[in-house]
């Protein structure tokens, strides 16, 4: 069955520090891949999404993932997390033929000021 | 447009009890929704309506559990004889996006809007 995994439940970091969170899938066929965020309180909003073209895709807030297909890999960066990053991040497959969004277990981080 | 709203917050019911959530999706998106969240997981997919065609539906889905979207506006998620298990948020999002440009092949820019959620409790 096709799964997203998220490698890491839990980080804490401290502000300036680069911020690598992991996100893998499980399928062969053409996907679009999303990563969510849902800061305290908040609804789920998108940060980023690849459709196709440049691997590299630039999100809200400084945020950057790679697609990197032979890995089934969608990693999501920040050069330098803020205080305000403090949120849970969920990344997201769609597979092709269908409408379905597959997400992973999420990553809850947190940001010491 | 204040977004997607769903209606309501919060639902305390007695196991064998049947409950019905009801989501708005923003004016205009054709497409909407339908998610179940446990504590500790990732959104679960639940159905996919396109207008007023529900055209996906999560095998996991029980024959308990049936969605609507009669008009193409707003939808109804029902859950009859609940059971404790259902416990759970329950999600809506919604879209907007070309018709068929999913299971054709050529992909929208489908961005999903989700909504702050039914947060059940089946005593």
């Amino acid at each position: 069955a096709q799964s997203v995994s998220q490698h890491n439940h839990h980080v804490i970091l401290s502000e300036a520090a680069s911020l690598e969170l992991g996100c893998n899938y499980s399928y062969g066929g053409t996907v679009n891949l999303f990563w969510y965020v849902q800061y305290p309180g908040q609804h789920l909003q998108l940060l980023l999404k690849y459709f196709s073209g440049d691997p590299l895709v630039k999100g809200i807030k400084g945020f950057e993932a790679e697609f990197i297909k032979s890995k089934f890999s969608f990693n999501l960066r920040k050069p330098s997390v803020q205080w305000s990053d403090t949120a849970e991040y969920f990344c997201a497959v769609k597979l092709s033929g269908t409408y379905k969004y597959i997400f992973g277990t999420g990553t809850r981080l947190k940001v010491l000021a | 447009d204040t977004g997607v709203s769903q209606d309501p917050r919060h639902k305390i019911t007695k196991r064998g009890q049947n409950v019905t959530f009801r989501c708005d999706p923003i004016s205009e998106h054709n497409r909407l929704y339908w998610y179940r969240q446990t504590l500790g997981q990732g959104p679960e997919f639940l159905t996919y309506f396109q207008n007023e065609a529900q055209l996906e539906k999560s095998r996991l889905l029980s024959d308990r559990f049936s969605a609507e979207r009669p008009k193409g506006s707003f939808s109804t998620l029902e859950i009859q004889r609940t059971e404790q298990g259902d416990s759970a948020m329950y999600l809506c999002a919604s879209s907007s996006g070309a018709s068929g440009s999913g299971t054709s092949g050529r992909w929208g820019t489908d961005t999903q809007y989700f909504g702050p959620g039914t947060r059940l409790t089946v005593l």
